[in-house]
């Protein structure tokens, strides 16, 4: 799987978006790109992915980059209960494989 | 719908003592996960099963532990003997193999504390 480059930390007004960016310049044609949480002593949170389009669902957004070397997740209204780790994580489609976490931005959502 | 089970949550125990660790998926799912969380080394694969039969436990550290996954609903990470180095959080996550790609659940990891 490639690997993910991300800021080890961020901060955010509480109200405004948090743009978390992530680079995987190695990244394959048939490579996802996934976004996981980790909130103080809890397990990961799926948050969403994708593989080329824009997604986004009731947690986030996900901008793909057309040459898929670089994505940003955006949290549209960040609240202090958004305050994790944010993984970006590349992997394969074959299914069922496992998660390669690396260290993560630690978002810090500040009132 | 109730997420994947850990128990124990907490556990604290005497080096050299054994200890079982039990992770229950989500209902359907037929690929299991358990990984190892540690400040030194962030999140690691520890082994993962499909449809019961264990895929890969390269991520294993040494044969003092072992996994099995009995049925479709039921899996156990056993350390004998447990020692202070293995003190960690441990996660089981859970996915349906039929998905493409899978998307992974996590639970919320047992504590484990070797003194």
């Amino acid at each position: 799987d490639a690997k993910t480059t991300q800021p080890t930390s961020m901060d955010c007004a509480e109200g405004r978006a948090a743009n978390l960016p992530c680079n995987h310049s190695t990244i394959s044609g048939n490579e996802y790109v996934y976004w996981y949480r980790q909130i103080h002593s809890q397990g990961p949170q799926y948050i969403i992915h994708g593989l080329k389009n824009n997604e986004t669902n009731e947690m986030a957004s996900l901008i793909i980059t057309e040459d898929r070397k670089s994505s940003t997740l955006i949290l549209p209204h960040a609240t202090l209960r958004d305050t994790a780790v944010y993984y970006c994580i590349v992997r394969g489609n074959s299914g069922n494989t496992p998660l390669v976490f690396g260290k993560g931005t630690r978002l810090s959502v500040i009132a | 719908d109730a997420g994947v089970i850990q128990s124990p949550r907490h556990e604290v125990t005497e080096m050299g003592q054994e200890v079982t660790l039990r992770c229950k998926p989500i209902s359907g799912h037929n690929s299991l996960f358990w990984y190892r969380q540690t400040m030194m080394r962030g999140l690691e694969l520890l082994i993962y099963f499909n449809n019961n039969v264990p895929i890969d436990d390269s991520g294993m550290p040494e044969d003092r532990f072992s996994a099995k996954m009995p049925n479709a609903s039921f899996s156990t990470l056993k350390i004998q003997p447990s020692e202070p180095r293995d003190s960690a959080v441990y996660f089981c996550a859970s996915s349906l193999v039929a998905q493409r790609p899978d998307t992974q659940y996590f639970g919320p990891g047992t504590r484990l504390t070797v003194l």
